[in-house]
């Protein structure tokens, strides 16, 4: 049979518990970071978006930090469903300079919700 | 139907073939994108377009082909089809717009090149 072979992240988690997944990213011009999840067999979803001069922004039953010190991304789930499981992504855009309007990804994340 | 449409869904060709995936969107998105997803892997960038006849390359261009002749289609092409562009290519477009940041996706197009 066909070799799956997974190269990202897992994270697993009890229903209603809270959520946190992580990326790390590299590009300090990078004006927004954007949150996406990818269910099986689909393309991807915007989840959140939060621009470079915020720290943190709320959404429903999300949130996500940036720590720009670091460079470092991380998006909060709360009372996390099965609906739920999904890859999440996150992505970078320039708003601005010659990369005006790119949208890269970067690692994803596998995340399990056990009922 | 609105939204973001790619075809084929399925593919197989042979190596060394050119072929061609279609991607159509109707909400006259200014921004258009081809990204490629292998197994269990994210997201590449192969080409993005901010406006009919404007592109640009992304992290994998190597072998692919675009254009934008008009707003609402952005086709890929690879011009000479390998094993390595097995894969499964997601098209996205997204409004134009400080702020605008939702791309949208299309359902993808798996090719496999034997």
């Amino acid at each position: 049979g066909e070799s799956v072979g997974l190269h990202l992240p897992t994270l697993s988690v009890q229903e209603g518990d809270n959520s946190i997944i992580n990326c790390a990213y590299s590009n300090s011009a990078s004006d927004y970071f954007i949150w996406y999840k990818q269910e099986s067999g689909k393309g991807p979803q915007f989840i959140i978006d939060i621009r470079s001069n915020m720290d943190k922004r709320q959404g429903q039953r999300v949130t996500v930090l940036l720590n720009k010190t670091v460079k470092h991304l991380s998006l909060q789930i709360a009372a996390t469903q099965p609906g739920d499981s999904a890859v999440y992504f996150c992505a970078e855009m320039e708003a601005g300079g010659t990369s005006y309007g790119k949208l890269t990804f970067g690692q994803g994340t596998i995340l399990t919700v056990h009922p | 139907d609105a939204g973001i449409t790619q075809s084929p869904r399925y593919k197989i060709t042979e190596t060394g073939r050119q072929v061609t995936l279609m991607c159509h969107q109707t909400w006259s998105h200014s921004y258009m994108f081809w990204y490629r997803q292998d197994l269990g892997h994210g997201l590449r960038l192969i080409y993005y377009s901010a406006a009919a006849d404007i592109t640009d390359k992304g992290e994998v261009p190597d072998g692919y082909v675009v254009s934008r002749s008009k707003t609402e289609n952005f086709p890929l092409t690879l011009e000479s089809a390998t094993r390595s562009q097995t894969s499964v290519y997601f098209c996205a477009s997204r409004a134009a717009g400080w702020g605008n940041t939702e791309a949208f996706f299309g359902q993808g197009t798996r090719l496999t090149v034997v």
